[in-house]
Parts: C-alpha cells; sequence; structure tokens
C-alpha cells in the first residue's frame, strides 16, 4: 500500500522563525509527484509547493522550500520568516504516476503548524 | 485565478435522506475528484472522474455514491441514502492532467442528523 506518514502532529513556531515539517512516503512506484497543501480554519485546501520526483532540484515558493530526499523517500517543508497567517494545517501528499491509485491524491494525516507572534 | 466553485458550503440533512453537492470545476481542466474528510482526519479519495466516465473510485464509494456530469461545466457528487457516518466535509477537486497539482473547492460541510 502507498502511505505518507507525518510524524507530528502538532508544532509552533515564533514569527519570524523558521520550521520544518517532515513528510516520508512509502511507494514502490518511480515516478510521482509530491504536494504540500495548506488548510488554514476556513478549512480550504490550498496548494503550497509541488515536486517532480524525477527532478533532483527542489522546488522552491518565495518563503516556502522542501528538501526532497528520493532515496529517503523524504519530503520536508521548510517554511521561512514564519507569518502568522501561516497558521494552519499542513497536508504532505502525492500522485503516483503509475500502478495502481495513479493520479489520485493520497495524504498524510497532516501537521497543525501554529505561528505565534 | 480560476477557482472551483462548491455549493452549497454547508448542509444539513436527516438521516437516510439524498443529498447532492454541486461542484463547478475550472473550464480547461480535465479530470475531477471528490475528496471527503471526516472532522479531525485525513483527507480520503473517493473517486476520480475523466472523460465522463468514473477512472477510479475507493473502498468509500459504495452504492450509496454516484457521480454525474450533467452539463459542461457542473459536476455532482449524490448520496443517495445519507449515513450519521457520511457527516464530513467534502471536497471537490479538478486538474488538467495527471499529476497536475489539483485545485480544490472550498469544501461543502456535509452535516448528517
Amino acid at each position: 500500500a502507498q502511505t505518507v506518514t507525518q510524524s507530528q502532529p502538532e508544532m509552533s513556531v515564533q514569527e519570524a522563525e523558521t520550521v520544518t515539517l517532515s513528510c516520508t512516503y512509502d511507494t514502490s512506484e518511480n515516478n510521482y509527484y509530491l504536494f504540500w497543501y495548506k488548510q488554514p480554519p476556513s478549512r480550504q485546501m490550498i496548494l503550497v509547493i509541488r515536486q517532480e520526483a524525477y527532478k533532483q532540484q527542489n522546488a522552491t515558493e518565495n518563503r516556502f522550500s522542501v528538501n526532497f530526499q528520493k532515496a529517503a523517500k523524504s519530503f520536508s517543508l521548510k517554511i521561512s520568516d514564519s507569518q502568522l497567517g501561516d497558521t494552519a494545517m499542513y497536508f504532505c501528499a502525492f500522485i503516483p504516476l503509475e500502478g495502481g491509485s495513479q493520479g489520485n491524491l493520497i495524504f498524510g494525516k497532516g501537521t497543525k503548524l501554529s505561528v505565534k507572534p | 485565478e480560476p477557482e472551483v466553485t462548491q455549493t452549497p458550503s454547508h448542509q444539513v440533512t436527516q438521516m437516510g435522506q439524498e443529498v447532492i453537492l454541486r461542484c463547478v470545476p475550472i473550464s480547461n481542466h480535465l479530470y475531477f475528484y471528490w475528496y471527503r474528510q471526516i472532522l479531525g482526519q485525513k483527507v480520503e479519495f473517493l473517486v476520480s472522474f475523466y472523460n465522463n466516465e468514473i477512472s477510479e473510485k475507493s473502498e468509500i464509494f459504495d452504492d450509496q455514491f454516484s457521480v454525474e456530469r450533467p452539463d459542461g461545466s457542473n459536476f455532482t457528487l449524490k448520496i443517495r441514502s445519507t449515513k450519521l457516518e457520511d457527516s464530513a466535509m467534502y471536497f471537490c477537486a479538478s486538474s488538467r492532467f495527471q499529476g497536475d497539482g489539483y485545485t480544490f473547492g472550498s469544501g461543502t460541510r456535509l452535516t448528517v442528523v
């Protein structure tokens, strides 16, 4: 079974500091995409960042960057200069592009991040 | 920026009643999905839809569930006879191609009483 594990149910960080959210996944596929989604209290799912598994370069999106370690099946999210608006639930997810469940997002259980003033 | 629109935002229904959740995906997207999130739990895949037919469905998506794309814009999820355990947030999403990041709607909160 293909799974996503987020080992930190909750984290907190001071405003302007940096925080890293961890994610590991399990798949036998070689071709897939990885994502981080943000879910604020409004409960909307917002795409934060996307990484193609065939790319070695880590994706960045303004204050958000990832550390993608394919061999270790690890995909952590770093948030720099944390802002109060970053307070949200963060979900790691991946889409296998081959085999069963291809094209469907598989989510982790999420990490609740609180940014403190 | 294009967005996925879901209606209603919140629906309360009696157990055993039928509900239809509505979604308008982004117009040039080809793949459509329904996911649900029971409060405090992770987001679960229900069904994917492509080329006017279901391409994959999960174990959750049993005979009580159906999807339809009745016209060129709407994508609906019907639950025929709701149960208490169907209470959840239901998200519609769409994507241009497989592997593309999904764009999610803002969800419909379904409460079955």
